[in-house]
């Protein structure tokens, strides 16, 4: 069955930029699938980011947008999520997932902190 | 944005009694094209991810024990944890999957 696994920096520098991947097992990201980002801030909870399609589609959460990128290499059957400027508040538990039937990631912690 | 709204906060039910957790979202999330609705239920406990329970809003995931059952279509949704046992004080999340995705607040079931 389908496997995702999150992978990149546990600390990030306030203003910098938080890169992350995901990488997807058992499937093929070029299914006709959608493949999202969602975070959950320490004792919050679970907001969604970004969504992409193999095709290259993408949607943003409108609150994120201006500091979002997410993009897909179906060469290495993995998506990867880029968020900019990043403060304090970025810090979270961050997840990968195919949307629909759901499937996600073990999560990876990201603290902003310099 | 479908925005998911989760009742109660908040619920303290006795061991091997019912638990009913309510979610309604702002518009149906019924899919057209295989007339189920993209409505999923997780479980959190803390310090570990989300575990998914239910999918298409009655699908039980695979391994996850039959007294937990989900129910309802359009906008309102419902699971059912039908004899609480102390392993499923949790956190229990909506998700909508019908455009973008979307959570609820959760849910925070305690023994009472």
């Amino acid at each position: 069955q389908v496997q995702l696994q999150e992978s990149g920096p546990g600390l990030v520098k306030p203003s910098g930029t938080l890169s992350l991947t995901c990488a997807v097992s058992g499937g093929s990201l070029s299914s006709d699938y959608w493949w999202s980002w969602i975070r959950q801030p320490p004792g919050r909870g679970l907001e969604w980011i970004a969504e992409i399609h193999h095709g290259g589609s993408t949607n943003y959460n409108s609150s994120l947008k201006s500091r979002v990128t997410i993009s897909v290499d179906k060469s290495k059957n993995q998506f990867s999520l880029n968020l900019t400027s990043v403060t304090a508040a970025d810090t979270a538990v961050y997840y990968c997932a195919r949307n629909a039937p759901p499937v996600w990631g073990k999560g990876t912690t990201v603290t902003v902190s310099s | 944005d479908i925005v998911m709204t989760q009742s109660p906060d908040s619920l303290a039910v006795s061991l091997g009694e019912r638990a009913t957790i309510n979610c309604k979202s702002s518009q149906s999330v019924l899919y057209s094209s295989n007339n189920k609705n993209c409505l999923a239920w997780y479980q959190q406990k803390p310090g570990q991810p989300p575990k998914l329970l239910i999918y298409w809003a009655s699908t039980r995931e695979s391994g996850v024990p039959d007294r937990f059952s989900g129910s309802g279509s359009g906008t309102d949704f419902t699971l059912t944890i039908s004899s609480l046992q102390a392993e499923d004080v949790a956190v229990y999340y909506c998700q909508q999957y019908y455009r973008t995705l979307t959570f609820g607040g959760g849910t925070k079931v305690e023994i009472k």
